[in-house]
């Protein structure tokens, strides 16, 4: 069985870094064709795809957030990271993390999700 | 980038009735490449269909996919009470490499 959890911080202030981590079982992302994703939702809106990171450490943004983003992996601890700087009250959202499997262009299963608010 | 647009925004209907949800790509994409999702208030969202039309693992054949090009569909041919929620489509391309719709809520008429 698959499973992932998010981690962070709740609340970050206006200029500052947000740190996330995504910590999964039942997979291991040393397995080709695997991936983990992270997905955002600001309160009542709709999905935002963020960043993905693959077996092999390539690593995909989005375009319109790709200069504040940074995703890694650490394959011992089955833990994958996203840093977002500059954070800002619109990024307030639940980010969520999500399994990518063997040649699938699609997320299953996701986190739980973690809501963080932007506020000074 | 591929903008999906789903319609329509808010459907109501009432348990036992088909529902007919659209997704709608601006340019032309994979059938392999389009996925739906489920979501409940206060859930994260859950894969029902890949590949335009395929099921997900424990999804019931209720729920069924379909569609190419730009033009794709979700159908749920009985609703069931626990139907009701918001569901997304998505894509897979090139830069940004997923995008999502902006949903389309399925409400208890």
């Amino acid at each position: 069985q698959i499973t992932l959890k998010e981690s962070g911080p709740t609340l970050v202030k206006p200029t500052q870094t947000l740190t996330l981590t995504c910590t999964f079982s039942g997979f291991s992302l040393s397995t080709s064709g695997v991936g983990v994703g992270w997905i955002r939702q600001p309160p009542g809106k709709a999905l935002e795809w963020l960043a993905l990171i693959y077996w092999d450490d390539d690593k995909r943004y989005s375009p319109s957030l790709k200069s504040r983003l940074t995703i890694t992996k650490d394959t011992s601890k089955n833990q994958v990271v996203l840093t977002m700087t500059n954070m800002d009250p619109v990024d307030t959202a639940t980010y969520y993390c999500a399994h990518s499997g063997i040649a699938a262009n699609w997320f299953d299963p996701w986190g739980q999700g973690t809501l963080v608010t932007v506020s000074s | 980038e591929i903008v999906l647009t789903q319609s329509p925004g808010t459907l109501s209907l009432s348990p036992g009735e088909r529902a007919t949800l659209s997704c709608r790509a601006s340019q032309s994409v994979s059938s392999s490449y389009l996925a739906w999702y489920q979501q409940k208030p206060g859930q994260a969202p859950r894969l029902l269909i890949y590949g335009a039309s395929s099921r997900a693992t424990g999804i019931p054949d209720r729920f069924s996919g379909s569609g190419s090009g730009t033009d794709f569909t979700l159908t749920i041919s009985r609703l069931e009470p626990e139907d009701f929620a918001v569901y997304y489509c998505q894509q897979y391309g090139s830069s940004p490499e997923y995008t999502f719709g902006q949903g389309t809520k399925l409400e208890i008429k």
